[in-house]
């Protein structure tokens, strides 16, 4: 089966709300996780990266906690706002000598004003 | 500085036949990746290339194949299209352990 997964598909919150997605991944050798934003006939965005040596990054209104004891990620967003909608996926990168991305199926954020 | 450029945006083709479809990376990237997108589910990893030479594929059969040119630019070649071909395909480039970025895809249908 797949090594990356979403617990929520879609999740709807309000207009400034704070949201979190969440995603396990089931390889412990997995040493880079990458969040993206696809948003619909577009490409996936960077959000956000963090490595396994870390279990807290913050950028500019997310914040990223990796959880190794239970491979467990989460992205959460703050202040939701609706140019936030999109679907969110979550990528972790085994340290297999190149670096490649195994996506999860994604979780869709729907924002409503 | 320019973000990753793929062309075309979408193409129709019929099975049997075969499709090129091309990606420019980014500015300073060397290693480029690409990926499928079947409707609705997350992107699944080809192959990459670093320096000309592909440098890891995923499980996709030979009739996927791929280029990197010398200014990393790259091509993917798919031939004997089947229905199950049809998808979004994305590029991704990077430098080194940096993270990879995407272009919007192209949008191949198979009729």
């Amino acid at each position: 089966g797949e090594s990356v997964g979403l617990h929520l598909p879609t999740l709807s919150v309000q207009e400034g709300d704070n949201s979190i997605i969440n995603c396990a991944y089931s390889n412990s050798a997995s040493d880079y996780f990458i969040w993206y934003k696809q948003e619909s006939g577009k490409g996936p965005q960077f959000i956000i990266d963090i490595r396994s040596n870390m279990d807290k990054r913050q950028g500019q209104r997310v914040t990223v906690l990796l959880n190794k004891t239970v491979k467990h990620l989460s992205l959460q967003i703050a202040a939701t706002q609706p140019g936030d909608s999109a679907v969110y996926f979550c990528a972790e990168n085994l340290n297999s000598g190149y670096s490649t991305l195994t996506f999860g199926k994604g979780t869709m954020l729907l924002v409503s004003p | 500085e320019t973000g990753v450029t793929q062309s075309p945006t979408h193409l129709i083709k019929t099975r049997g036949q075969q499709v090129t479809l091309r990606c420019s990376s980014q500015s300073g990237h060397n290693t480029v990746s690409w990926y499928q997108q079947a409707l609705g589910q997350g992107p699944q990893f080809i192959f990459q290339y670093y320096r000309e030479e592909e440098n890891g594929r995923g499980n996709f059969p030979p009739r996927f194949s791929g280029l990197q040119f010398p200014n990393y630019s790259s091509e993917l070649n798919v031939n004997a299209l089947e229905l199950d071909d049809s998808a979004l395909y994305l590029c991704a480039s990077s430098f080194e352990d940096q993270p990879q970025h995407f272009g919007d895809g192209t949008r191949l249908s198979i009729l």
